[in-house]
């Protein structure tokens, strides 16, 4: 069964330090996300991708955040100066058609970032 | 108001329980309507679709009511492995627009 894969499973990172999370959508996918878990709390939005765009983003997608797609099959979020409280779990999710088209999102495992 | 409300339980229930879930979304421009499940650490998984007509898939029982805008999740006969946390999504302002989950509802069946 196609699965979206995400890596490093989990990074820990120095505040301040740029990390960069991986994700390979469903090969023939074309709308990708990215969604962050605090410990504890829900699951918060933070970006779509269409058509080598961003499509939406919520307010905790600020500068220091941008995401590529650099080659065709990744899909990245960088973050450029971690915060302490940028630690979470981040999710990748990717669907065959957009929110209107009722297709469900599949999620990656995620990456659980720790920022010291 | 928050974009979608559930209650957040926890649930604690006997096996064997019938335990129903409700959540409400605040845009009445939403589409698509899903519950997903999710296991401690895990990533979400889909569980259901929502159609307006209501559906059925086994012990789970969804049901969507726009007027409302109200989402309901029934399970019967209720297993172990049914302790999760529901979470449910609502979707489709735009196209490619932002899916939202609300924060979930803790269930825990008990033996």
């Amino acid at each position: 069964e196609p699965e979206v894969t995400q890596t490093p499973s989990h990074q820990v990172t120095q505040m301040g330090q740029e990390v960069i999370l991986r994700c390979v959508p469903i090969s023939n996918h074309l709308y990708f996300y990215w969604y962050r878990q605090i410990l504890g709390q829900k699951v918060e939005f933070l970006v779509s991708f269409y058509n080598n765009e961003i499509s939406e983003k919520s307010e905790i997608f600020d500068d220091q955040f941008s995401v590529e797609r650099p080659d065709g099959s990744n899909f990245t979020l960088k973050i450029r100066s971690t915060k302490l409280e940028d630690s979470a779990m981040y999710f990748c999710a990717s669907s065959e058609g957009g929110s209107l088209h009722n297709t469900e999102a599949f999620f990656g495992q995620g990456t659980r970032l720790t920022v010291v | 108001r928050k974009e979608v409300e559930q209650d957040p339980g926890p649930f604690n229930v006997p096996e064997g329980a019938t335990v129903a879930f409700n959540c409400t979304y605040s845009n009445s421009a939403s589409q698509s309507f899903f519950w997903y499940r999710q296991d401690c650490r895990k990533e979400p998984k889909l569980l259901m679709s929502v159609y307006s007509s209501g559906n059925e898939d086994g012990r789970f029982t969804a049901q969507l009511n726009r007027a409302s805008q109200y989402i309901s999740l029934l399970i019967r006969d209720s297993k172990l492995s049914d302790s999760a946390t529901y979470l449910c999504v609502v979707t489709g302002y735009s196209s490619a627009s932002k899916i939202i989950f609300g924060s979930g509802t803790r269930l825990s069946i008990r033996p």
